[in-house]
């Protein structure tokens, strides 16, 4: 157990809706990030926050946000979904930049 | 962030060492080496990271060369919870305001 959790574990939803995933990082970390798993792409990295600011953007597509709030948890929102969005997202946090990355075991998504 | 190249499989006996090599030939003087692993759709682990010594902890053990340009991953006695996707991921110190760079890994399989 990492300390990281992430709900839902499972998402079925269907094209063209919206939904928020949730996720808290470890007691103390001050950094979160978001990656997405699929079958064809592998791991990718979405987006960083750090104490509540974003801090790097990766392969993140417009109709993607997040945030992180002053309790430090964050939501990852998906919108627009299409097909290819079924993936697994996972969340990691860290106490900073300088530091390995804890992940969550993940929410899978189904768009359907 | 430099690039690595691992086999893209392996096999190793239970309760022998595994060794999981790694190639990172253009890795700048302020890269660390981390490893990861993912068993099975759950989120990666961190196992362990350094910079140009060799590190131990619990689960693993790591050597780097000389040169830096190369490093193995050693699991002293594998089990078959083990069996599991590694990644070798080279970062530059303070890690920067970025996410991890998974590239495919080696799959490690123990065989009872």
């Amino acid at each position: 157990d990492s300390g990281v959790t992430q709900t839902p574990k499972h998402l079925i939803t269907a094209t063209g809706q919206r939904v928020t995933l949730r996720c808290s990082p470890r007691s103390g970390d001050l950094s979160v990030y978001w990656y997405q798993q699929s079958l064809d792409q592998g791991l990718q990295f979405l987006i960083q926050y750090y104490n509540g600011e974003e801090r790097a953007k990766g392969n993140i597509l417009e109709r993607f946000s997040a945030q992180q709030f002053p309790d430090l948890h964050s939501e990852l929102n998906l919108s627009s979904l299409e097909l290819g969005d079924s993936a697994l997202y996972f969340c990691a946090s860290s106490p900073s930049d300088l530091y390995e990355q804890y992940f969550g075991p993940g929410t899978r998504l189904t768009v359907t | 962030d430099a690039k690595t190249t691992q086999p893209p499989s392996m096999d190793c006996a239970e309760g022998r060492a595994a060794n999981l090599p790694c190639n990172h030939s253009t890795i700048s003087g302020n890269e660390y080496v981390y490893w990861y692993r993912q068993i099975h759709s759950q989120g990666p682990q961190y196992i362990i990271h350094g910079l140009k010594n060799n590190e131990t902890n619990e689960m693993a053990s790591l050597i780097i060369t000389e040169d830096r340009k190369s490093s193995t991953l050693i699991l002293p006695h594998a089990t078959l919870r083990d069996t599991a996707v590694y990644y070798c991921i080279v970062r530059a110190s303070g890690g920067g305001a970025d996410g991890l760079t998974f590239g495919k890994g080696t799959h490690l399989i123990i065989q009872p």
